[in-house]
């Protein structure tokens, strides 16, 4: 399994401002997917970022409000942009596992809170 | 859509206690996976379930499958106060990579 780390582990950010999480992992990966954990509820995958071409979003998300870089096959930034109270959540950044299951291997989130 | 239901939501439990969690859907599942997450963590694959009645087993965890392939429980013998986490059960949709529909989850407490 990849060892994969968040950074920052949590942050508490103002309303309006805008936030990068980054997410590396210790193995050269093709797929990152980035998921939202809002409060008492399970994950939602937002979008799932590919390296060379542009990331492709879930129903419901947009590019303008989370932004995604994959400069390489080991890293991968998610923006959350122009933050309000209901951006509050836990981010998550998770790689491939076994393909034909389509399992996956979680970092241990980015824990937001937006005032 | 294919909605995936766990129960119970939460469970409160003594140390020594056997429990029995369960994730149901109106759609047969290609393949299942289950996960825990701790708090302040990201889940963590237990196992995964690919054929019809299958039954495995990680230490004091038994995981069944069911005949029909729609249903899926996790039996914890003898639970410890270190299995306290959000048990989600996940499933891909539509056979794309990446896409995993999660439940709710059970949240377990296990009190020693």
């Amino acid at each position: 399994s990849a060892v994969i780390s968040q950074k920052p582990s949590r942050d508490i950010c103002q309303r309006g401002t805008s936030l990068t999480i980054q997410c590396q992992v210790d193995s050269q990966v093709t797929m990152m997917f980035w998921y939202r954990q809002q409060p008492g509820q399970s994950l939602t995958l937002i979008a799932t970022a590919n390296q060379g071409s542009e990331a492709t979003y879930e129903s419901g998300f947009v590019i303008d409000k989370f932004p995604i870089s994959r400069p390489n096959l080991t890293f991968s930034t998610l923006t959350v942009s122009n933050m309000s109270p209901e951006d509050s959540s836990i981010y998550l950044c998770s790689v491939e596992g076994r393909a034909v299951y389509n399992e996956q291997f979680f970092g241990p989130g980015t824990r937001l809170t937006v005032l | 859509t294919q909605l995936l239901e766990q129960s119970p939501q939460f469970l409160s439990i003594q140390e020594g206690e056997n429990l029995t969690v369960y994730c149901n859907s109106s759609s047969v599942f290609s393949s299942l996976q289950w996960y825990r997450q701790e708090p302040g963590e990201g889940p963590v694959l237990l196992v995964t379930v690919v054929t019809g009645g299958e039954v495995k087993k990680l230490k004091r965890l038994t995981f069944q499958f069911g005949d029909a392939r729609k249903d899926s429980s996790l039996h914890i013998t003898a639970a410890q106060p270190g299995d306290t986490g959000l048990y989600l059960c996940a499933e891909c949709l539509g056979g794309s990579q990446g896409n995993l529909i999660f439940g709710k989850g059970t949240k377990l407490s296990v009190k020693p």
